[in-house]
């Protein structure tokens, strides 16, 4: 069975840019999350999709961050635009029931300059 | 309101030695417990999870951690360390209330374990 799988695993960009993030869940999980972790802090709950509903986003920072998961499979996380505070590791995480074991990917590591 | 505090972030031994990660928990309602472990350019991996069980909860790799209600600790153990369990640690807490499982889980900042030969 595949894992989660991220892309791109790095992604350097200017400030003002606009990066998109993907995340491919393992196949048949409904629920899927994003987690990200600024430098030096603790990984934090960004938002969790029930298929491609949005079931909680009070983690997103602020507007210039969207999340999108079309269809119930993959999702994507754009950043536009990019500001210096947003760079991290953007962890996804999937399970097949909500009290589910959650399955990470390997996370994207964004810097933004 | 859920939060984890790991008291240490860096923890360092030499192979063979006993480990110790301390994690302290606040939680509202009856919560469940994980450690995940990281390696460099890898996923968080499950290690163990507590979830009002037996207190002593045993996880992969030798590690066990014990649930204590009283101290609101969940320290994660091993008697012997190998040099492959040089990781990134996480203390995690998930909040079930009445019966329901939320989505959200909330991460200690992480202990970094080192291993010397």
């Amino acid at each position: 069975e595949a894992g989660v799988t991220q892309f791109p695993s790095h992604s350097v960009i200017e400030k003002g840019q606009t990066v998109t993030l993907r995340c491919d869940p393992i196949s048949g999980h409904d629920n899927l999350y994003w987690y990200r972790r600024v430098m030096g802090k603790e990984i934090k709950f960004l938002l969790h999709f029930v298929k491609e509903s949005k079931q909680d986003e009070s983690g997103m920072p602020n507007n210039r961050f969207l999340a999108e998961r079309t269809g119930g499979t993959y999702s994507t996380l754009k950043v536009q635009p990019a500001e210096l505070e947003d760079s991290g590791v953007y962890f996804c995480a999937s399970s097949q029931a909500l009290a589910g074991r959650r399955y990470f990917g390997p996370g994207t590591r964004l810097t933004v300059t | 309101a859920q939060s984890v505090t790991q008291l240490d972030s860096h923890v360092s031994v030499s192979e063979g030695t006993p480990v110790l990660l301390r994690c302290n928990y606040s939680s509202s309602y009856s919560p469940s417990l994980f450690w995940y472990v990281q390696h460099p350019n890898k996923g968080l991996q499950l290690l163990l999870k507590y979830t009002s069980a037996a207190t002593l909860v045993k996880g992969i790799n030798g590690f066990e951690a014990e649930f204590k209600k009283s101290e609101t600790s969940f320290h994660l153990t091993k008697p012997s360390a190998h040099m492959s369990d040089a990781a990134e640690y996480f203390c995690v807490v998930s909040e079930d209330a009445g019966g329901t499982s939320y989505g959200k889980l909330t991460f200690g900042q992480g202990t970094i374990l080192t291993v010397h030969p």
